[in-house]
């Protein structure tokens, strides 16, 4: 099966930069995604990583390494609007194939003035 | 604009009735997905789908069943309620294609109360 970590709860000041890491484990890794979830709402996607490396996109950035089976999400110029659930999850060939996910249990981000 | 939509958006029923969950999409996406999302577990694949006629069970697959009979529609059916069915319920879609991102789109969800 697979393992995902993140941390449970950040707390950020606005204006900041904050850095939510993920760790997972899985035989036949096929990319890696994050989501973000406002409270009472669907998640939205953010970025997607299957080679090493940053990708960047605005404020926010996502970094991937493969070998060390380890990624973090990182938000720039903190707005009180990122204050949300933050889901990393997985694809991986060996669990079925085609696109399903699974999900880490998500980084609750506290944005405060 | 293409969406997803979920209906009901919130449902109470009792335990033991029988309950189904609608999702369509009008993305025609072949892969569809249902979660559910409670405190301390995240999003947990419940079933899903990578076309018409098929179906696959996920992670938490006990006491539900799906049905694929065109591409826009993946109704989730809860044959007897049981309490420990109360959630908040996503469904989602994406592409085929695997050699790309293609992120899953979700629905805005059902909350489900079984009482």
């Amino acid at each position: 099966g697979q393992n995902i970590d993140q941390p449970t709860e950040m707390t950020a000041t606005e204006g900041a930069i904050v850095q939510i890491n993920c760790t997972y484990q899985t035989s036949g890794f096929n990319g890696l995604f994050w989501y973000q979830q406002h409270a009472g709402e669907a998640p939205t996607f953010l970025s997607y990583n299957v080679l090493d490396g940053l990708e960047e996109k605005g404020r926010f950035s996502s970094f991937l390494s493969r070998s060390k089976g380890y990624s973090y999400l990182l938000l720039k110029e903190l707005q009180m609007k990122d204050s949300a659930s933050y889901l990393c999850a997985v694809r991986d060939w060996l669990t079925g194939g085609g696109n399903k996910l699974t999900f880490g249990t998500g980084t609750q981000l506290k944005v405060e003035l | 604009d293409a969406e997803i939509t979920q209906s009901p958006r919130h449902k109470i029923t009792e335990t033991g009735r029988q309950v189904t969950l609608a999702c369509h999409q009008t993305w025609n996406h072949n892969n569809m997905f249902w979660y559910r999302q409670d405190l301390g577990h995240g999003l947990r694949l419940i079933h899903y789908s990578y076309g018409v006629q098929d179906t696959n069970k996920g992670e938490v697959s006990d006491g539900y069943s799906v049905s694929r009979s065109n591409t826009e529609d993946l109704p989730l059916t809860l044959e007897s309620a049981a309490s420990s069915q109360t959630s908040v319920y996503f469904c989602a879609s994406s592409e085929s294609r695997e050699s790309s991102g293609n992120e899953q789109f979700f629905g805005p969800g059902t909350r489900l109360t079984v009482l």
